[in-house]
């Protein structure tokens, strides 16, 4: 069974805190992305990964910053965390041979930023 | 970036009833989705389209590509409880690798 994990489901941290989302996948993707997910909006794209320590910017990278230094492994990083990205943040892992570019989720990690 | 238009943003229906939401946009998209999450999860691939007037099912579950590449519509028919959740419809612009482009997503609620 395909499987994306996320390090927690539930954060909480202090405005100015480095924080450190973590997304692992099993299924040796190439693809893999960071969104939020805030009510009304949808998800948007914060950064995305097509390899190994390549990286483009979504939509809304400001305030964040990305690691892929293993290819089943994409980290998310607010170097600053301020009450505006408390969210819900979703990780998902694609493969480019797919026919409908499939994404796969993990189950999010709700962060709470005080 | 890019924009689709999904409606309605919630429904509240009666266990039975059928369902109907879609997505617009005023770009030509190569690829359409149809997600839906349960609550406390990640959203899970229910129906992919890649060609233009493509209909697809997947059970209850109807999808079609509109003929003008621009939009896409989701119906669900005699839904049941389970089928609470928020669907989202996705779009991609390119092939390959380009990102994909999720509406805003529809809430849906069934009465049993």
């Amino acid at each position: 069974d395909v499987k994306v994990t996320q390090s927690s489901r539930y954060l909480v941290k202090r405005t100015g805190e480095k924080v450190f989302l973590e997304c692992v996948q099993d299924m040796d993707h190439e693809n893999m992305f960071w969104y939020r997910q805030d009510p009304g909006l949808g998800l948007r794209l914060i950064y995305f990964s097509y390899d190994v320590k390549m990286k483009e910017k979504g939509d809304i990278p400001e305030g964040y910053s990305v690691s892929r230094e293993k290819k089943e492994r994409f980290s998310l990083i607010l170097e600053s965390a301020s009450t505006n990205q408390t969210s819900m943040y979703l990780c998902a892992s694609s493969s480019p041979g797919s026919s409908y570019n499939e994404q796969f989720f993990g189950p999010g990690t709700r962060l709470t930023v005080l | 970036g890019q924009q689709l238009n999904q409606s309605p943003q919630s429904m509240f229906i009666q266990e039975g009833e059928d369902v109907s939401m879609n997505c617009t946009s005023s770009s030509i998209f190569n690829t359409w989705l149809w997600y839906k999450q349960e609550p406390g999860e990640g959203p899970v691939l229910l129906i992919a389209l890649y060609k233009a007037g493509e209909l697809t099912s997947n059970g209850r579950l109807t999808a079609q590509f509109g003929i003008t590449r621009k939009d896409s519509f989701l119906n669900i028919s005699a839904s049941i409880p389970s089928d609470v959740g928020i669907y989202f419809c996705a779009g991609q612009l390119g092939s390959g690798n380009t990102p994909l482009v999720f509406g805003k997503g529809t809430r849906l609620s069934v009465i049993a």
